[in-house]
């Protein structure tokens, strides 16, 4: 258990929907992480949130994006569903550098997301 | 954008020492080396991570090469709950963020 917590755990959408996910940091972590992993595939980085603002993002389309809220929750928005958004999103919360395990990021469970 | 390179799968007795290679041959001065490994359907959990220096705690050893272009995960006694996905990742300091890189992963497989 890391806790990090995400919801829904499932979730089944139509091609051109929109999807909002959600995350739930470590206590005490200000930064948030998002990834896609695909069915076999290590995870892909989409972005990250520092202290409420996007500081990083990684190669995917403006249609994905993000919040992250004072308390340090966040959430993943992707619009216009298309067939291959199909994946397991995860994130993971980290906080400052520097102690015994270095810029660790803590993983929650992941929100499946089925687009049919 | 892949910076590491692992075998797809791996296959190890219980007991034995698994040992798991990671190529990372682009990898520059500055960036580190982590482990993490993902049980089915949960998140990825870190293992351990290095610079240069081989590493070593409660969970398993990291041995990095001299020039730092490949590393070795070492589980020392394998049990049946190592069975896992194995990723090898490197972390690369952009201007005011960390990215991890993932690779395709290592699935162990331990036998009894």
């Amino acid at each position: 258990e890391t806790g990090v917590t995400q919801s829904p755990t499932h979730l089944i959408k139509t091609r051109g929907q929109q999807v909002t996910l959600r995350c739930s940091s470590q206590s005490g972590h200000n930064t948030v992480s998002w990834y896609q992993q695909a069915l076999g595939q290590g995870p892909q980085f989409i972005f990250q949130y520092y202290r409420e603002e996007e500081n990083g993002r990684g190669n995917f389309p403006p249609r994905f994006s993000g919040l992250q809220f004072p308390n340090y929750s966040s959430e993943l928005n992707v619009n216009a569903l298309e067939l291959d958004d199909s994946a397991l999103y995860l994130c993971a919360s980290s906080g400052l550098a520097g102690g015994p395990r270095g810029y660790e990021q803590y993983f929650g469970p992941g929100t499946r997301l089925t687009v049919t | 954008d892949a910076k590491t390179t692992q075998p797809p799968s791996m296959d190890c007795a219980e007991g034995r020492a698994a040992n798991l290679p990671c190529n990372h041959s682009t990898i520059s001065g500055n960036e580190y080396v982590y482990w993490y490994r993902q049980i089915h359907s949960q998140g990825p959990q870190y293992i351990i991570h290095g610079l240069k220096n081989n590493e070593t705690n409660e969970m398993a050893s990291l041995i990095i090469t001299e020039d730092r272009k490949s590393s070795t995960l070492i589980l020392p006694h394998a049990t049946l709950r190592d069975t896992a996905v194995y990723y090898c990742i490197v972390r690369v300091a952009h201007d005011n963020f960390n990215k991890f890189y993932f690779g395709s992963g290592t699935k162990l497989n331990v036998k009894p």
